[in-house]
């Protein structure tokens, strides 16, 4: 799987759009970009993938850059619920094993 | 509640105890995975199931440990003489392949069951 570089750490503005980018200079051409976040103490949350297409759903939005290196995540209005750690995740979807980074640790501030 | 769950949340023993986890997987999900997680880290990945069938095993998981899920529904995890490094969150999920078509492998995770040894 492709290696992913993230921020470690965001501050954002509650109600604000929370922007966080993931590199994947290496992504390979079957290779999807996974989102997922895990709020303290909890498991990790599928949030939302893609492949090419910039994809949205009732929790964000996914803009992938044309030449797929990198990506970013959008919450668009986040709340102190969003609070948490969130891993961009490089896979081929046939592929079972998610190999997690440290992720970035978004504060979202009252 | 529909989700997976775990069993314990919370386990604490002395080293050199044996200590087993259980995952209730999402029902009609075929596949299960165990990762663990330590603090400050993602979740690393242990192993995988489809069906009761283990697919694949990480160089994490050591003789000391050993998975199954002898019917193809919930799973067990079990360490064997526990070691303080072994303290951590062992986590599980659970998805549903379908044959044929494109597997989007979204992971469904439980809450954990947190080790601590002693």
């Amino acid at each position: 799987d492709a290696k992913t570089t993230q921020p470690p750490s965001m501050d954002c503005a509650e109600g604000r759009a929370a922007n966080l980018p993931c590199n994947h200079s290496t992504i390979s051409g079957n290779e999807y970009v996974y989102w997922y976040r895990q709020i303290h103490s909890q498991g990790p949350q599928y949030i939302i993938h893609g492949l090419k297409n910039n994809e949205t759903n009732e929790m964000a939005s996914l803009i992938i850059t044309e030449d797929r290196k990198s990506s970013t995540l959008i919450l668009p209005h986040a709340t102190l619920r969003d609070t948490a750690v969130y891993y961009c995740i490089v896979k081929s979807g046939g592929y079972q094993k998610v190999t997690f980074g440290i992720g970035t640790k978004l504060q979202v501030i009252p | 509640d529909t989700g997976v769950s775990q069993d314990p949340r919370h386990k604490i023993t002395k080293r050199g105890q044996n200590v087993t986890f259980r995952c209730d997987p999402i029902s009609e999900h075929n596949r299960l995975y165990w990762y663990r997680q330590t603090l400050g880290q993602g979740p690393e990945f242990l192993t995988y199931f489809q069906n009761e069938a283990q697919l694949e095993k990480s160089r994490l998981l050591s003789d000391r440990f050993s998975a199954e899920r002898p019917k193809g529904s919930f799973s067990t995890l079990e360490i064997q003489r526990t070691e303080q490094g072994d303290s951590a969150m062992y986590l599980c999920a659970s998805s549903w392949r379908l044959a044929g078509a494109h597997p989007l492998n979204e992971q469904f995770f439980g809450p954990g069951t947190r080790l601590t040894v002693l």
